[in-house]
C-alpha cells in the first residue's frame, strides 16, 4: 500500500483539462516542496514531467502544471491530447526513516 | 545527453540471485545518486533503494533489507543492483534512475522473470 494516495483513474475528452490529486501527510507532501510527477506509457520507462511541485523540465509541454495545497499535490493537464493517455505517478520526499511508499499508486488517464 | 543503459532480460529460478547493471553517460557520475525502482506486471512503481555514486552510501527499502545490495563502479560509471533469494513475486521490470530528490533520467528497464 502506497503512502501517497492517487485516484485509480481519470478521464477527459480532447481539449479538456483534467487534474490528478496526490494526497500524503505532513511528513511528505505537506512538509516539503519536493513533489514530482511521472508519465508512463505502456511498455516504456517513466518520464519526469514536474519536479519541486510546479517546475517543468526542459522539453515538457506547458500544458502540464503542478501545484500543492496542504498535504495534497495536483497535476493538471490542459488541452488534453490523445498522446497524454498514460499512467501518472506522484512522488515526494519523505522524512519517514523507512522511505517506504515514496510513489503514489498511479492514475490511469484515459482520453475519450 | 544523459543516458542510462541497463543490462538485458534475465530468467532465474526461485532461490537464485540476479545482478542488474546500469551504465551511465553524459554527466559526471559521482555528482548524483542512483535509485532502483521496480514494477511488477500490471502494478505501480516500487522504490527499492538508493546509492550515492559519490561515496557509496546506501539506503534500502525496509522490505528488501538483507536481500538487496547496490554498488557502483566509478571507473566505468556503472551502478549495480543485486537481489538474492529470488521469489516469484520478484518478477518485475527493474529500472535505474538518476536521482537527487527527483528521478530525472531513467534506464530502459530490465525484465527479471523468476520461474521454476
Amino acid at each position: 500500500q502506497s503512502a501517497l494516495t492517487q485516484p485509480a483513474s481519470v478521464s477527459g475528452s480532447p481539449g479538456q483539462s483534467i487534474t490528478i490529486s496526490c494526497t500524503g501527510t505532513s511528513s511528505d507532501v505537506g512538509g516539503y516542496n519536493y513533489v514530482s510527477w511521472y508519465q508512463q506509457h505502456p511498455g516504456k520507462a517513466p518520464k519526469l514531467m514536474i519536479y519541486d511541485v510546479s517546475n517543468r523540465p526542459s522539453g515538457v509541454s506547458n500544458r502540464f502544471s503542478g501545484s500543492k495545497s496542504g498535504n495534497t499535490a495536483s497535476l493538471t493537464i490542459s488541452g488534453l491530447q490523445a498522446e497524454d493517455e498514460a499512467d501518472y505517478y506522484c512522488s515526494s520526499y519523505t522524512s519517514s526513516s523507512t522511505l517506504e511508499g515514496v510513489f503514489g499508486g498511479g492514475t490511469k488517464l484515459t482520453v475519450l | 545527453q544523459v543516458q542510462l543503459v541497463q543490462s538485458g532480460a534475465e530468467v532465474k529460478k526461485p532461490g537464485a540471485s540476479v545482478k542488474v547493471s546500469c551504465k551511465a553517460s553524459g554527466y559526471t557520475f559521482t555528482s548524483y545518486g542512483i535509485s532502483w525502482v521496480r514494477q511488477a506486471p500490471g502494478q505501480g512503481l516500487e522504490w527499492m533503494g538508493w546509492i550515492s555514486a559519490y561515496n557509496g552510501n546506501t539506503n534500502y527499502a525496509q522490505k528488501l533489507q538483507g536481500r538487496v545490495t547496490m554498488t557502483t563502479d566509478t571507473s566505468t560509471s556503472t551502478a549495480y543492483m543485486e537481489l538474492r533469494s529470488l521469489r516469484s513475486d520478484d518478477t518485475a521490470v527493474y529500472y535505474c534512475a538518476r536521482s537527487v530528490d527527483v528521478f530525472d533520467y531513467w534506464g530502459q528497464g530490465t525484465l527479471v522473470t523468476v520461474s521454476s
